[in-house]
């Protein structure tokens, strides 16, 4: 059965601090891991990365991805009050399922 | 272009009682997911319709169902309701959704909030 698993579940930060949020995941024959942030009701599209080792960036965010190891870390440098939200990580295997972890909750204080 | 549509956003609904959410996806795509989030769990998927067929399932009980018609838009039912159903049920959709090397994002739309009392 696909599997992903996000770190840490809660995650409490000061503006200005840079914070690593953590993807692994189990999927058989995998597509693409995508990357969500939802402040209020429907998460909105950050990055979807399928090979490894090529960095998507926009802005302060960056994403990469580590196939052979199955993971992916999604960056976030001089964090703002605006970035709290929850974070998702989703993964697309051969099936065409797109199965999410429980998210990343990132609330920046100012 | 319109996003993603769900109706209704808001539902209060008794135990026992059955509840149908709509979801209209993009304009073009052919894919609809729905999924099911309570605090702490994440996203959990229910099923995805992909050409008016059921192409994959969760792991929830039968009396989660639903369909998708002709121009694509999905409905969701769930007959007697229990207190554990009150959740945001979220829908995606995406194109094509299929084949090797079409990797899509998926769209979400603002979810129903449906609350059993």
């Amino acid at each position: 059965e696909d599997k992903v698993v996000q770190s840490p579940l809660s995650l409490v930060v000061h503006e200005g601090d840079t914070v690593t949020l953590n993807c692994s995941y189990e999927v058989t024959n995998f597509r693409s891991l995508l990357w969500y942030k939802q402040e209020k009701k429907a998460p909105t599209f950050l990055f979807m990365l399928t090979s490894s080792g090529i960095e998507k960036k926009s802005g302060r965010l960056s994403s990469i991805l580590d196939k052979k190891e199955l993971f992916s870390i999604l960056n976030i440098t001089a964090t703002q009050t605006g970035d709290s939200a929850i974070y998702l990580c989703g993964v697309r295997g051969g099936s065409e399922k797109l199965v999410f972890g429980k998210g990343t909750k990132l609330t920046v204080n100012p | 272009k319109a996003g993603v549509t769900q109706t209704p956003r808001y539902l209060i609904k008794t135990r026992g009682q059955q509840v149908t959410l709509s979801c209209s996806p993009i304009s073009g795509h052919r894919s609809v997911s729905w999924y099911q989030q309570t605090p702490g769990q994440g996203l959990q998927f229910l099923f995805e319709y992909f050409s008016e067929t059921q192409r994959n399932k969760g792991n929830f009980p039968g009396r989660f169902s639903g369909r998708q018609f002709s121009n694509s838009r999905s409905e969701m039912n769930v007959s007697t309701l229990e207190l554990g159903d009150s959740a945001l049920y979220l829908c995606a959709s995406s194109w094509p959704g299929t084949g090797a090397g079409l990797n899509t994002e998926a769209f979400f739309g603002q979810g129903t909030r449906l609350t059993v009392v």
